[in-house]
């Protein structure tokens, strides 16, 4: 079956160290994005890729980067610059035409001890 | 930045009664959507209403949209004990202001049996 897997389930991150989190989809989806969500809230925009080879900052970017090497793939990296990073992280992919919703992993639930 | 503004923020009804979530929104928009997400999981994908459609029904759900008042309504008919869960509205742009979803705060709904 196609969808998205996000890696770890739970992740635990000391303080000053990086911590990468998984996404990957087999849905051929061109777009990928990565939201965070804090407890009783929405979710914001960290980044987003159309393409590979190609993303955009979202609306709360510092402290994270990415990468888009291949299609399937879409890693999120916690910096140790990111001073709040305990929170609940969804990725999503899309197909490029605005008419079709996202699909969603299961997210990842980050805590930093 | 929340484009979308959601109220009631928190709804609790019985079990066969009808639940309406609505959404207000600020810029022009390419569609609206709304997702469900159960408790620490990741969103689904309900419905997507595109900016000349005025109504949309899928099964129980029937998803309204005013552009002149940048609002929508999301109803639940004949609700059940299992659509207990927090929904959202998200507002897709267009392509020149990325193609993303911006997503509202949520309703968080309560079905009791």
């Amino acid at each position: 079956d196609g969808g998205i897997t996000q890696s770890p389930k739970y992740l635990f991150r000391k303080e000053g160290q990086n911590v990468t989190l998984s996404c990957e989809q087999n849905l051929n989806h061109d777009a990928m994005y990565w939201y965070r969500q804090d407890p009783g809230q929405g979710l914001r925009l960290i980044y987003y890729s159309q393409i590979v080879n190609d993303f955009q900052k979202g609306d709360i970017a510092e402290g994270y980067s990415v990468s888009r090497e291949k299609k399937e793939s879409f890693p999120l990296t916690v910096t140790s610059a990111q001073k709040n990073p305990t929170a609940f992280y969804l990725c999503a992919s899309s197909r490029p035409a605005l008419a079709y919703g996202y699909t969603f992993g299961s997210g990842t639930r980050l805590t930093v001890v | 930045s929340q484009q979308g503004e959601e109220d009631p923020q928190a709804l609790s009804i019985q079990e066969g009664e009808n639940a309406t979530m609505n959404c207000s929104y600020k810029t022009s928009i390419n569609n609206l959507q709304w997702y469900r997400q159960n408790s620490g999981r990741g969103l689904v994908h309900l419905i997507l209403i595109r900016s000349n459609e005025r109504e949309k029904h899928s099964g129980r759900l029937r998803v309204t949209l005013d552009t002149s008042k940048k609002s929508s309504s999301l109803l639940i008919t004949a609700s059940r004990a299992a659509d207990t869960a927090s929904y959202f509205c998200a507002t897709g742009l267009f392509y020149n202001q990325g193609g993303k979803l911006i997503f509202g705060q949520g309703t968080e709904l309560s079905v009791k049996p």
